[in-house]
């Protein structure tokens, strides 16, 4: 079945820094998504990127299909970006990389 | 104005009993799917619909039984619940099927089995 990796598991950073979260997938047929669980639980879509660049905002990512692997840049992180960033290839899902920003 | 809403919110009871949960989306969208999210925040596939057809019926005991009377809900009923169903239930929706388009999330359903 799909595969998805995320690194990295654990991203502690402070206020103002920028970060790069990235998840490999198995299949080059991705439909590959980026979510944020924010620390209430909600789950909220950040972006549908089976390849190319999306900017929205300080966030963007980018895919590249046919490496199978997809980044999520975060800039000038606030504390309101911390929480638990999923990416998911299809239906699958892979582990989350769980970012604290200090204030 | 939610775009998908599920009940309960939490959902505490006892090992054995039959519990169910509801959801509904006013997106207009076709697909529906439930997630199970285990304490270690792993995010699981169970059942998909596409207008009210299952479509996807993931390896999930049958005591879990998916029910959607239209397209725009899609209900989980869970018979004999044991401790190991204890986890958080998120319900989602989307235009198209399998994962091949925007997911929109419900707010999750936390159950806990005594």
């Amino acid at each position: 079945g799909i595969q998805v990796e995320q690194s990295p598991p654990d991203l502690i950073l402070q206020e103002g820094a920028n970060s790069t979260l990235r998840c490999n997938f198995s299949d080059s047929v991705n439909n590959l998504q980026w979510f944020h669980q924010n620390p209430w639980g909600q789950l909220i879509n950040l972006f549908y990127i089976p390849s190319g660049t999306k900017q929205n905002g300080r966030l963007s990512a980018t895919t590249v299909a046919t490496e199978r692997y997809s980044l999520l840049y975060i800039s000038s992180s606030q504390t309101t970006d911390s929480g638990v960033y999923f990416c998911a290839s299809k239906l699958v899902f892979g582990q989350g990389t769980r970012l604290t920003i200090n204030p | 104005d939610t775009a998908v809403s599920q009940t309960p919110k939490y959902l505490v009871t006892q090992m054995g009993n039959d519990k169910s949960i509801k959801c509904e989306q006013n997106l207009g969208h076709d697909t529906m799917y439930w997630y199970k999210q285990d304490s270690k925040k792993f995010l699981k596939i169970m059942f998909s619909y596409n207008n009210k057809e299952l479509i996807i019926n993931e390896t999930v005991p049958n005591r879990f039984s998916p029910k959607s009377p239209d397209k725009a809900h899609l209900n989980l009923h869970i018979n004999s619940l044991e401790l190991g169903d204890s986890a958080v239930y998120f319900c989602a929706s989307s235009r198209l099927r399998g994962g091949t388009d925007t997911q929109y999330f419900g707010p999750g359903t936390r159950l806990t089995v005594l």
